[in-house]
């Protein structure tokens, strides 16, 4: 049963177009959300979080969107980079508890260049 | 991430060895974890640690034991390794209420 999912494995932008990276979670306890970097051989990378109290939160090129009713987060980039070819993971918290995450199982983005 | 290291990177070993990976941090983080990171499965957590001494079981702990006798060590153990363990496994860090930071992670193979 998982919890937090990201239906989409993959995904191909070109270099400057936007990248929509999906997200959806089925536990309404989570109150706090993630997106993380990987790159092969190397850890996930934190990127961007958002609690439940708010609906967006931008930082530079990355922007992450929660809608709360519809159990539902987004990633967008703009504009895509070559550099930001990777898996994107996404994570959901319920903070009151111990901070433990659940992660999705990742987009593979690739930008086009 | 140079706060947080885990050793060893690679090993490969046989089943019914025991096997014991260690993560390294210097960041005086609270929180501890051990995940592993399996194809279709995204990375599920094994164990954590919320202080010294105190650790608690993740979605996938059969296995799998851990201990935290000082703030900047957290060791897993694969008592008697199977094949079915054979994965790459991540240690994070985290204060509370701050986002977790992952070491580069330990590729376990077991033949």
């Amino acid at each position: 049963d998982q919890q937090v999912k990201q239906n989409s494995p993959s995904l191909s932008v070109q270099e400057g177009r936007i990248s929509i990276l999906n997200c959806d979670y089925t536990n309404s306890m989570f109150d706090y959300f993630l997106w993380y970097k990987k790159y092969p051989a190397e850890g996930p990378t934190f990127l961007i979080s958002i609690s439940s109290i708010k609906d967006k939160n931008e930082d530079g090129r990355f922007t992450v969107f929660l809608n709360k009713s519809a159990k539902h987060l987004s990633l967008h980039i703009v504009p895509s980079q070559p550099g930001d070819s990777a898996v994107y993971l996404c994570a959901a918290s319920a903070r009151s508890g111990t901070y433990k995450y659940i992660f999705g199982t990742g987009t593979r983005l690739k930008v086009l260049a | 991430d140079a706060g947080i290291t885990q050793s060893p990177r690679h090993k490969v070993t046989e089943t019914g060895t025991p096997v014991t990976l260690r993560c390294h941090q210097t960041e005086n983080h609270r929180y501890m974890y051990w995940y592993r990171q399996d194809p279709g499965h995204g990375l599920r957590l094994i164990h954590y640690s919320y202080g010294v001494k105190d650790t608690d079981k993740g979605e996938v702990s059969d296995g799998y034991s851990v201990s935290r006798s000082k703030t900047e060590d957290f060791l897993l153990t694969l008592e008697s390794a199977t094949s079915s363990q054979t994965s790459v496994y991540f240690c994070a860090i985290s204060d509370p209420q701050a986002p977790q930071h992952f070491g580069d992670g330990t590729r376990l193979s077991i033949l």
